[in-house]
């Protein structure tokens, strides 16, 4: 079965403490990893896709990468505003499939 | 920058009710979906929807529920006789002109049965 674990659920950083975030994810073929940014009271907010092993986006203080079993979120000298829920999903190889599986998130705070 | 637009932003119905939830995709986006996050519980798939019929539905998308497309800009969620575990988030997601884009999200309906 499908599955995607993140990792911490939650994580409490000082404004400027580098953290990262963890996504394991399991399979069937990956099609696909991607990162969004959930505020309370809204929807998800794309950030990434990750296709391949070894593969590496950025944006901002913002960085993702992927390996054959998990991506991680790094974040740099995180600010405030950083403070969100962070959501991995995935998407397989399954027939004609283009769902999104979720994890249940890592819900990040960033204290000045 | 173009934006999915859900409407009502919340909706509260007495159970047994039907409900409409409307969605407005990004205006060139060809696939849609519909998602549901219960309180505390993950983002969770229901249904795919691709050139005016359904590409993949969840185990959660029974005769209960049903989507369509009535005009060109304007992707609904209907579900009839609705019971107090319907009550949720849900999220309306677009896609581009292939799937393999990535999918942008509603900032959805927050459904209350009581």
């Amino acid at each position: 079965e499908d599955q995607v674990t993140q990792s911490p659920e939650a994580l409490r950083l000082q404004e400027g403490e580098s953290s990262s975030l963890n996504c394991s994810y399991t399979v069937s073929g990956l099609r696909g990893l991607f990162w969004y940014r959930q505020d309370p009271g809204k929807g998800p907010e794309f950030l990434f896709t990750l296709y391949s092993a070894g593969e590496e986006k950025e944006k901002e203080r913002l960085k993702a990468t992927l390996t054959k079993k998990e991506s991680f979120l790094h974040i740099t000298a995180p600010k405030p505003e950083d403070s969100a829920t962070y959501l991995c999903a995935v998407r397989n190889y399954g027939g004609a499939t283009n769902k999104l599986i979720f994890g249940t998130g890592t819900l990040l705070a960033v204290q000045p | 920058e173009p934006e999915v637009t859900q409407t009502p932003s919340h909706q509260v119905t007495q159970m047994g009710q039907e409900v409409i939830l409307r969605c407005v995709p990004i205006s060139n986006h060809l696939y849609f979906y519909w998602y549901r996050q219960i309180l505390g519980q993950k983002v969770e798939f229901l249904v795919s929807f691709y050139n005016n019929e359904i590409s993949e539905k969840s185990e959660i998308f029974d005769d209960q529920f049903s989507v369509e497309r009535p005009d060109g800009s304007n992707f609904t969620l209907k579900i009839r006789s609705t019971k107090l575990e319907d009550s949720a988030m849900y999220f309306c997601a677009s896609s581009g002109t292939v799937p393999e884009q990535p999918q942008h999200f509603g900032d959805g309906t927050r459904l209350s049965i009581l």
